[in-house]
């Protein structure tokens, strides 16, 4: 049974086009956490919730936001994508900080 | 520099080599992981390590707390072992390692 839950597993938006990325979890995990990761390079921590409370990594751009509705969702959002922006967005959950479970991404495109 | 340190970046075996990666890192953890990655990009957990020795089917993980140093060895590789392998470590977040890329021929 999955999971870790993302939707859609591949994206493609416009320069400039308003983009949400889904993620949904059926652990009941306290913690959501958002990674960017670039061709070859490692993961990036974006930002991640710890039950309702944000946490913003200090060099995540403005151009990225997030929401989570509910224990089991978890939304990011680019406002105004650019080239710079493609990339595998990761979302992995944990109890406290226990292992991390990673969805199996979302690849986004953007043209 | 990274905290985390893999080596090697990439390695190519042949089947039923048995295959070590290695993960040194600079600063005190609480815990340190290993994942896998397949082309394709969904990453799996295999390992969270905060002391000793672990072992899952053909996988061992271990970590020296002293050294700051984790290997994980894959016995009788297989060509499905094919992927990237990325040790992470919890410090105040979780810092990646940039991955060992291992191909097992037939």
């Amino acid at each position: 049974d999955a999971m870790v839950i993302q939707n859609p597993r591949y994206q493609v938006t416009q320069f400039g086009k308003p983009v949400t990325l889904s993620c949904s979890q059926t652990l009941n995990h306290n913690v959501m956490y958002w990674y960017q990761q670039k061709s070859s390079q490692a993961p990036k921590l974006l930002f991640h919730y710890y039950d309702k409370d944000f946490n913003n990594e200090a060099d995540t751009p403005d151009n990225f936001q997030s929401r989570r509705p509910n224990t089991s969702f978890c939304f990011l959002d680019i406002r105004s994508p650019g080239l710079g922006d493609a990339a595998m967005y990761l979302c992995a959950t944990s109890r406290e900080n226990d292992e991390q479970y990673f969805g199996p991404g979302t690849r986004l495109t953007v043209t | 520099k990274n905290e985390v340190e893999q080596s090697p970046q990439n390695l190519t075996a042949q089947e039923g080599e048995f295959i070590t990666i290695n993960c040194s890192y600079s600063v005190g953890i609480s815990a340190l992981h290993w994942l896998q990655q397949h082309p394709g990009g969904g990453i799996v957990s295999l390992f969270m390590l905060s002391s000793g020795k672990k072992k899952h089917g053909r996988l061992i993980a271990t970590i020296n707390i002293q050294e700051k140093h984790s290997s994980l060895h894959i016995t009788a590789s297989h060509p499905r072992d094919s992927a990237v392998y990325i040790c992470a470590v919890r410090w105040t977040d979780m810092r990646f390692g940039a991955g060992t890329r291992l191909t097992v021929k037939p």
